[in-house]
C-alpha cells in the first residue's frame, strides 16, 4: 500500500531556531499534500494544503510566514517552522492523496521548543 | 463544515471486556473514514479505514463500521487488553481534508 514517510518523528530545539519537517511519499506521486497540527488535548487541525509546484493554501489563523510549506517534487513536501517559540510546540502530521484515490497520513512529528 | 464528535471523552474498563468507540460526524458527503491510535507523546498509527462505499472493516481484534445515513462510525475492540490503552481518533476526510474527533482515551485496567 502506499507509504508517506515523515522525519523526523521528534524534535527538541532551542527558541528562535528553525526547524524543517520533511513528508515524503514513498511510492506514489502526491501533487497534494496536507497539513496538520494537534495542540495538547485538542484535535489535529488542518494548516495548510500543500500542491507541488505552487504555493500552499493556509487555512485562516495559520501564519504563513512562519510556517513555510514547500513542495518543490511530487514525492516531498516540507514544513519550516522559523523562530520556533515554546507555543509551536505541538505535534505535527502531514497526509498525501495517492495514486488510487487514498488518503495516507504520516506517522506524525512532535516537536518541542525550548 | 464537518464537525466530528467522538463520545465518550474517556474510557476505563477492566481486561478482557468487549466496548465500543463512537464517532458521529455531521456532512455524510465523506470519502472515507479512517480511526487511528495514537500513544502519549507518540504519532498516529492507522488501525482501519472504510471507504464511503463500504460498511465495515476487521482488522483482528478490531471492527470498524460507517452508517453515512445516521452520521456514525462505531470502533467495536474485543478482549481488550492493557496494550489497548491509548487515544482513538476518528478521521472523516472529504476531497482532501481530514476532520478528526477529539479522541477518546481509553485505559484497560489489568
Amino acid at each position: 500500500g502506499a507509504v508517506v514517510s515523515q522525519h523526523p518523528s521528534r524534535v527538541i530545539c532551542k527558541s528562535g531556531t528553525s526547524v524543517k519537517i520533511e513528508c515524503r511519499s514513498l511510492d506514489f506521486q502526491a501533487t497534494t499534500m496536507f497539513w496538520y497540527r494537534q495542540f495538547p488535548k485538542q484535535s489535529l487541525m488542518l494548516m495548510a494544503t500543500s500542491n507541488e509546484g505552487s504555493k500552499a493554501t493556509y487555512e485562516q489563523g495559520v501564519e504563513k510566514d512562519k510556517f513555510l510549506i514547500n513542495h518543490a517534487s511530487l514525492t516531498l513536501s516540507t514544513l519550516t517552522v522559523t523562530s520556533a517559540h515554546p507555543e509551536d510546540s505541538s505535534f505535527y502530521i502531514c497526509s498525501a492523496r495517492d495514486d488510487g484515490d487514498g488518503y495516507t497520513f504520516g506517522s506524525g512529528t512532535r516537536l518541542t521548543v525550548v | 463544515k464537518q464537525e466530528v464528535t467522538q463520545i465518550p471523552a474517556a474510557l476505563s474498563v477492566p481486561e478482557g471486556e468487549n466496548l465500543v468507540l463512537n464517532c458521529s460526524f455531521t456532512d455524510s458527503a465523506i470519502y472515507n473514514l479512517q480511526w487511528f491510535r495514537q500513544d502519549p507523546g507518540k504519532g498516529l498509527t492507522s488501525l482501519l479505514l472504510i471507504q464511503s462505499s463500504q460498511r465495515e472493516q476487521t482488522s483482528g481484534r478490531l471492527n470498524a463500521s460507517l452508517d453515512k445515513s445516521s452520521g456514525r462510525s462505531t470502533l467495536y475492540i474485543a478482549a481488550s487488553q492493557p496494550g489497548d490503552s491509548a487515544t482513538y481518533l476518528c478521521a472523516l476526510t472529504t476531497t482532501g481534508k481530514s476532520t478528526f474527533g477529539d479522541g477518546t482515551t481509553l485505559t484497560v485496567k489489568p
